[in-house]
């Protein structure tokens, strides 16, 4: 069965602070995607990813880095964390882009 | 450009009667598939229904939908609403073109069952 697992669950940060959220898969996906949720807004796509290595912008990369090292992790980087970037973040990986995607349980981020 | 939209907000239904989410979409992309994904309180959300061949019913958990691209709909119903089917409903849709593949979703629909 498809796994998505994320890291921490939960954080709370401090506003200018840096936050990094961190995505393993053992789908032996390519793809892999970060999205932030927000009431009113849905599902957002920040940054993915088709190969080590090598990330793509999604709709709403500002303020967001993403890091690839390896097939099975993705990272979302917070440079300096700010109070609008308070949302869940969910992690998901699919084996290609038009296939369906496995999202992750999700990470609480609050900036305070 | 591309977009989906869904009942918003709030879905209120009494168990044992019918439920019907609403989506619709606008789109430039010519060749497109649907998902309807689940959400449960405090999970990730996962896929409930898929479909890329219009006018063909799909279902799946007593859930059903139909990609009408006449209508540029793809509505999700159950004929008989259960409390555990209360959950955060996301329609998405795929897009494959050239340029590559896009998933796009609504906003989401929050359905709440009573008893």
């Amino acid at each position: 069965e498809a796994a998505v697992t994320q890291s921490p669950r939960s954080k709370v940060a401090v506003t200018g602070g840096k936050v990094t959220l961190s995505c393993h898969q053992t789908n032996n996906h390519d793809y892999m995607y970060w999205y932030r949720q927000d009431t009113g807004h849905g599902l957002r796509l920040i940054h993915y990813s088709y190969v080590a290595d090598s990330t793509e912008k999604g709709d709403i990369p500002d303020g967001y880095k993403a890091s690839r090292p390896s097939q099975e992790n993705f990272s979302l980087i917070l440079e300096l964390a700010s109070l609008s970037q308070t949302a869940v973040y969910f992690c998901a990986s699919s084996d290609d882009r038009g296939r369906e995607q496995y999202f992750g349980p999700g990470t609480r981020l609050t900036v305070l | 450009g591309d977009s989906v939209t869904q009942t918003e907000g709030l879905v209120t239904v009494t168990e044992g009667l019918p439920v019907k989410l609403n989506c619709t979409y606008q789109t430039t992309y010519l060749t497109i598939a649907f998902f309807w994904y689940v959400q449960y309180l405090n999970e990730a959300p996962q896929v409930l229904l898929k479909s890329s061949t219009d006018n063909k019913r799909t279902e799946h958990q007593g859930f059903h939908a139909t990609l009408h691209k006449s209508s540029s709909s793809f509505h999700l119903q159950k004929s008989s609403a259960q409390l555990s089917d209360s959950a955060l409903y996301y329609c998405a849709l795929m897009g494959y073109g050239s340029s590559g593949n896009k998933l796009i979703f609504g906003i989401g629909t929050l359905l709440s069952v009573k008893p």
